[in-house]
C-alpha cells in the first residue's frame, strides 16, 4: 500500500509569491492534516480536512489555506510568502477523524528567499 | 494549558549502548500518547501508541513506558544502531479531543548514535 505522497519535495520561492503544495493520502484514508515544522517551533498544526470540509484550524494567518477533493487528496496554499514561512510542511492522513496514529508524508521543504 | 515537555533536548551515545528519552505532559484528561521517530528530511513514523491502561509497549528495540499517575512516559532504545540517529517526538491527546489539531506535540529529542 502506498504511503502518503507529498509533492513537490523541495520548493524555492521569493517573498510575496504564492505556493501550492499537494498531498495524496493513503488509499482509504479520509482525514488529512497539515503541519508546519521549523527548528525553533517544532510541529505546529495548520488544519485538518475530512470529507472535503475543514474541521479544525490552527493558529495561523489567513494567508494559509487549504482544500480537500472528493478523492481525499488535499492541497495547501500560502499566499504573499514571508521569510518566516520557510519550513518543512508535512501532511498526515488517517482513516477517520481521531484515528491514531496518523501516517505522515515526507513533507515539502519550502525555502523563501 | 496542555503541554508536553521532552528531555533531553539532544543526546549523543555510542553504537551498541542503551538510552532513555523522557516525556512529561500536563494534558488532561489523558487519552493516548504516541512516540514518533523522524529521520532527517523525512516525515515522522509512528513507533508506539499507548492508552491509559497500558504501562509498556514494545516495537523491536524500542520500548515505551507510561505512568499515567505521574504523567510521564519514557522511550527506551536498546542496543542502539547508527540508524537510530533521528528526532523522537512525543505527542499526547486528551480524551474526547483526539482529533487532529487537538494533540499536543513535544519539541522532540535529537538522538545521535556514533560508531
Amino acid at each position: 500500500k502506498a504511503g502518503v505522497t507529498q509533492t513537490p519535495r523541495y520548493l524555492i520561492k521569493t517573498r510575496g509569491q504564492q505556493v501550492t503544495l499537494s498531498c495524496s493520502p493513503i488509499s482509504g484514508h479520509r482525514s488529512v492534516s497539515w503541519y508546519q515544522q521549523t527548528p525553533g517551533q517544532g510541529l505546529q498544526f495548520l488544519f485538518e480536512y475530512f470529507s472535503e470540509t475543514q474541521r479544525n484550524k490552527g493558529n495561523f494567518p489567513g494567508r494559509f489555506s487549504g482544500r480537500q477533493f472528493s478523492n481525499s487528496r488535499s492541497e495547501m496554499n500560502v499566499s504573499t510568502l514571508e521569510l518566516g514561512d520557510s519550513a518543512l510542511y508535512l501532511c498526515a492522513s488517517s482513516v477517520d477523524r481521531g484515528d491514531q496514529p496518523q501516517h505522515f508524508g515526507d513533507g515539502t521543504r519550502l525555502s523563501i528567499l | 494549558k496542555n503541554q508536553v515537555e521532552q528531555s533531553p533536548q539532544s543526546l549523543i551515545i555510542l553504537e551498541g549502548k542503551n538510552c532513555t528519552l523522557q516525556c512529561n505532559y500536563t494534558v488532561s484528561p489523558f487519552s493516548n500518547l504516541r512516540w514518533y521517530k523522524q529521520d532527517t528530511g523525512r516525515g515522522p513514523v509512528s513507533l508506539t501508541i499507548m492508552t491509559f491502561s497500558e504501562n509498556t509497549k514494545s516495537n523491536g528495540r524500542y520500548t515505551a513506558t507510561l505512568d499515567a499517575d505521574t504523567k510521564q512516559s519514557s522511550l527506551h532504545i536498546t542496543a542502539s544502531q547508527l540508524s537510530d540517529s533521528a528526532s523522537y517526538i512525543c505527542v499526547v491527546s486528551a480524551f474526547f479531543n483526539t482529533n487532529a489539531g487537538k494533540s499536543t506535540f513535544g519539541d522532540g529529542t535529537t538522538l545521535t548514535v556514533k560508531p
